[in-house]
């Protein structure tokens, strides 16, 4: 079946400009995570998402950043004024349950910030 | 989630079982292992988890100290399409439903032809 999806593939903005990234994840997959993974980190934890609701934005690395998801289905992550240190490749995780150990991962959005 | 400890990079030849160690001396009772691995360019994959006893799936085996505190993740016949970034994570089960995982910078394997 399909797997997580992520559009755009890639995006290249210009500092201050505002994005937003797509995420469609499994069908019938309740939890979706956002995380971003800098050149040379790891992958650094953003919002975990439980149907449409978010109980946990922690990671959420300033308030120019949002994230909805809406009919517990496709989830946007939005950056407002971005700057430069935004440049990541932002991946989306889903998964079927609650306390679901398998996270299923979409090939992520490479954001660029020139 | 505490921290593990991964060598940065291996190689590992073609056919040859891939080795890949991991400590995590501060592993709390309720903590699982889990392997997840990144092929360039596209997102992390889940592998094996566990939590004291050996497990083997179709992709790996885990192997878990008595004591808990390394484990290791055995690719019996390596192939080049295991060339990837291996990260060992662990992490309490969560009653809320919360997994979010924290991951290290791995191990960068390389299988070599």
């Amino acid at each position: 079946g399909a797997g997580v999806s992520q559009s755009p593939s890639n995006k290249v903005t210009e500092k201050g400009k505002d994005v937003e990234l797509r995420c469609d994840p499994i069908s019938g997959h309740t939890a979706l995570y956002w995380y971003r993974q800098s050149l040379g980190q790891g992958l650094e934890f953003l919002i975990y998402f439980q149907g449409n609701s978010a109980p946990d934005k922690s990671g959420l690395p300033s308030d120019r950043f949002s994230a909805e998801r809406t009919g517990g289905s496709v989830s946007t992550l939005t950056i407002q004024r971005t700057q430069q240190e935004d440049s990541a490749v932002y991946l989306c995780a889903s998964s079927q349950q609650k306390s679901s150990y398998e996270q299923y991962f979409g090939p992520g959005t490479r954001l660029t910030v020139t | 989630d505490a921290k593990t400890t991964q060598p940065p990079s291996m190689d590992c030849a073609e056919g040859r079982a891939a080795n890949l160690p991991c400590n995590h001396s501060t592993i709390s009772g309720n903590e699982y292992v889990y392997w997840y691995r990144q092929i360039h360019s596209q997102g992390p994959q889940y592998i094996i988890h566990g939590l004291k006893n050996n497990e083997t799936n179709e992709m790996a085996s885990l192997i878990i100290t008595e004591d808990r505190k390394s484990s290791t993740l055995i690719l019996p016949h390596a192939t080049l399409r295991d060339t990837a970034v291996y990260y060992c994570i662990f992490h309490a089960i969560s009653n809320f439903g919360n997994e979010k995982l924290t991951f290290g910078t791995g191990t960068r394997l390389t299988i070599i032809p």
